[in-house]
């Protein structure tokens, strides 16, 4: 049961442009959402999250949305850098219980 | 602070062998997590801690695997008689309760049973 979802396995965006990456969730007690990122050959690192109180936490160039009656969550990175390429994973948590999406592989062109 | 760490990074094994791998979270977290991962999919929950206490367990942990942390700090994770499907990276996280839920993960060790 995939409770959280990345439709998009991959996204390329150029230097300087926005990137959006998206995420859609089923269950609707998540109370609790965040973004990480993995370089490969490391585990994942914590980048922003949100309280499902909230419907945005920016963060720098990271700004996390939240629609919660689409259940649909997004991550924007403005302008993006090619330091930013990597996998992101979305994720969601029900009390102890948190999912993470499939993921979502950012390119960041020069 | 010395973050999540993990050992070994990479392990080898024949199918039916046990394997044992160790986490060392971040040494005043409470929580510890282990988590599965492979190729394409995100990180799966499989069991967590809360000091020394195994207080959740998901229904991917078969009773071949099994997981301690006898003193509350470092935990070990066995998975016995192995199979290729265990294939997978077995991540380690820590938290601290009520520290914005956030997970710090370890790399992780990679396991491929021939």
């Amino acid at each position: 049961d995939q409770q959280v979802k990345q439709n998009s396995p991959s996204l390329s965006v150029q230097e300087g442009r926005i990137s959006i990456l998206n995420c859609d969730y089923t269950n609707s007690m998540f109370d609790y959402f965040l973004w990480y990122k993995k370089y490969p050959a490391e585990g994942p690192t914590f980048l922003i999250s949100i309280s499902s109180i909230k419907d945005k936490n920016e963060d720098g160039r990271f700004t996390v949305f939240l629609n919660k009656s689409a259940k649909h969550l997004s991550l924007h990175i403005v302008p993006s850098q090619p330091g930013d390429s990597a996998v992101y994973f979305c994720a969601a948590k029900e009390k102890n219980d948190m999912r993470f999406g499939a993921g979502t592989r950012l390119t960041v062109k020069p | 602070d010395t973050g999540v760490s993990q050992d070994p990074r990479h392990k080898i094994t024949k199918r039916g062998q046990n394997v044992t791998f160790r986490c060392d979270p971040i040494s005043e977290h409470n929580r510890l997590y282990w988590y599965r991962q492979t190729l394409g999919q995100g990180p799966e929950f499989l069991t967590y801690f809360q000091n020394e206490a195994q207080l959740e367990k998901s229904r991917l942990l078969s009773d071949r695997f099994s997981a301690e942390r006898p003193k509350g700090s470092f935990s070990t994770l066995e998975i016995q008689r192995t199979e290729q499907g265990d294939s997978a990276m077995y991540l380690c996280a820590s938290s601290l309760t009520g520290l914005n839920e956030k997970l710090f993960f370890g790399s992780g060790t990679q396991l491929s049973v021939l």
